[in-house]
């Protein structure tokens, strides 16, 4: 069975902060591992992760993929209260036709003023 | 572009009622998604469609059915509630299969007393 593990499942910290979001994964035939962020309501889209583009960064998040590891992790620099939210970590497996996309239980991440 | 639309955002039903939770894309994606979140707890893919006519199921598919007649619906219909059920519901699209950006709506909160 395919299985996604966050760690840490929740963090508080202050804002101005470096945080470093975990996630392990095991499953067949990994193709890509994707994160989202999560606040009130419906999770969007940070990263897409594959063999050919481990490494991928926008403003203040950077997330890199260890496949030898079979992790990855998302870090956010200097971080500010709407950073606040569940940061949620899925790995796509399988083939062919019986693809699917497996979601860990994210990471709550509070960041105080 | 409207994205993805779900409706309704909120719904209670007694145990044994049936309803149907609508999705409509606007993003001509071929990819649809129904997923299940509890508290806590990551997403859990419930139903999936490839394109118009096709659906299969996802990790938690019992006590739900799904329909695709057009590119833009995918409605999840549940019969016989159960309490089991009470979870907010995510549709999603996108525009390759499942690893990728996935666009969300905005979610249903269904409680089943």
């Amino acid at each position: 069975e395919d299985k996604v593990v966050q760690s840490p499942l929740s963090l508080v910290v202050h804002e101005g902060d470096t945080v470093t979001l975990n996630c392990s994964y095991e499953v067949t035939n990994f193709r890509s591992l994707l994160w989202y962020k999560q606040e009130k309501k419906a999770p969007t889209f940070l990263f897409m992760l594959t063999s050919s583009g481990i490494e991928k960064k926008s403003g203040r998040l950077s997330s890199i993929l260890d496949k030898k590891e079979l992790s990855s992790i998302l870090n956010i620099t200097a971080t500010q209260t709407g950073d606040s939210a569940i940061y949620l970590c899925a790995v796509e497996g399988g083939g062919g036709s019986n693809y699917k996309l497996t979601f860990g239980k994210g990471t709550l991440l509070t960041v105080n003023p | 572009n409207a994205g993805v639309t779900q409706t309704p955002k909120f719904r209670i039903l007694k145990i044994g009622q049936s309803m149907t939770l609508q999705c409509a894309q606007d993003m001509n994606h071929n990819y649809m998604y129904w997923y299940r979140q509890d508290p806590g707890m990551g997403l859990k893919l419930i139903y999936y469609s490839v394109g118009a006519g096709i659906t299969d199921k996802g990790e938690v598919p019992n006590g739900y059915n799904v329909s695709r007649s057009t590119t833009e619906d995918f409605p999840l219909r549940l019969e016989l509630a159960a309490p089991s059920q009470t979870s907010v519901y995510f549709c999603a699209s996108s525009s390759r299969g499942q690893g990728g950006e996935q666009y969300f709506g905005p979610g249903t909160r269904l409680t089943v007393t």
